[in-house]
């Protein structure tokens, strides 16, 4: 089955300064690789997404890229604020965007002042 | 919730007893899937459903059961097997374009 490994466990950034979290991935076959928020206590939340079609996409502050050939798939924040600490998951799936995914372990990210 | 209704929020579990962790939705799609986080350790998949009456296991379905009988249902069964049932635990729902959506989970302890 599919393995996903994520880096780093922790990262501390100042505010403003840029964070980047890297993923790979097992199964070529995966085409679906979403990353999702999770603060303390609360469900996790879908911030960004990508298909194997896509090299890269940009939402405002967020980026996820994607190297299909390396199999991995990194999420940059850019301009990073204190509230985006929180522990971020990447996942990965190989039937769509309906089927089951498979998590990486989560950053934490804190931004501190 | 966004749909998704997991209950009870808190549950705590005595030695040997079977608990039932309930999660409904309202959001019409077809998948659904349960979820264990543990610290430092992501979120595993217990079981998953794509279609009603129907459900697969996942990676660490020992000790656990679930049915689905409806298409809005899926409730999740910590049986006395699971040894280590202590967990917060995430149902999610899948809908084509938008990937997953998650409820607001269930913080089990035993007790």
């Amino acid at each position: 089955g599919e393995n996903v490994e994520q880096h780093p466990s922790t990262l501390s950034v100042q505010e403003g300064d840029s964070a980047v979290i890297k993923c790979t991935y097992s199964d070529s076959a995966s085409n679906y690789f979403p990353w999702y928020k999770q603060e303390l206590g609360k469900r996790p939340q879908l911030i960004i997404d990508i298909r194997s079609n896509v090299g890269e996409k940009k939402d405002q502050r967020i980026a996820v890229t994607l190297n299909k050939t390396a199999k991995h798939f990194s999420l940059h924040i850019t301009e990073t604020q204190p509230e985006d600490s929180a522990v971020y998951f990447c996942a990965a799936s190989w039937g769509g965007t309906a089927s089951k995914l498979t998590f990486g372990t989560g950053t934490r990210l804190q931004v501190t002042l | 919730d966004g749909g998704i209704t997991q209950s009870p929020k808190y549950l705590f579990r005595k030695e040997g007893q079977n608990v039932t962790l309930s999660c409904e939705q309202n959001l019409n799609h077809d998948a659904m899937y349960w979820y264990r986080q543990d610290p430092g350790q992501g979120l595993r998949l217990i079981y998953y459903s794509q279609i009603v009456n129907d459900f697969q296991k996942g990676d660490i379905a020992e000790g656990y059961s679930v049915s689905r009988e409806k298409k809005e249902s899926f409730p999740l069964t910590v049986t006395s097997a699971q040894k280590n049932p202590t967990a917060f635990y995430l149902c999610a729902t899948g809908y084509g374009g938008r990937g997953y959506t998650f409820g607001s989970g269930t913080r089990l302890t035993v007790v």
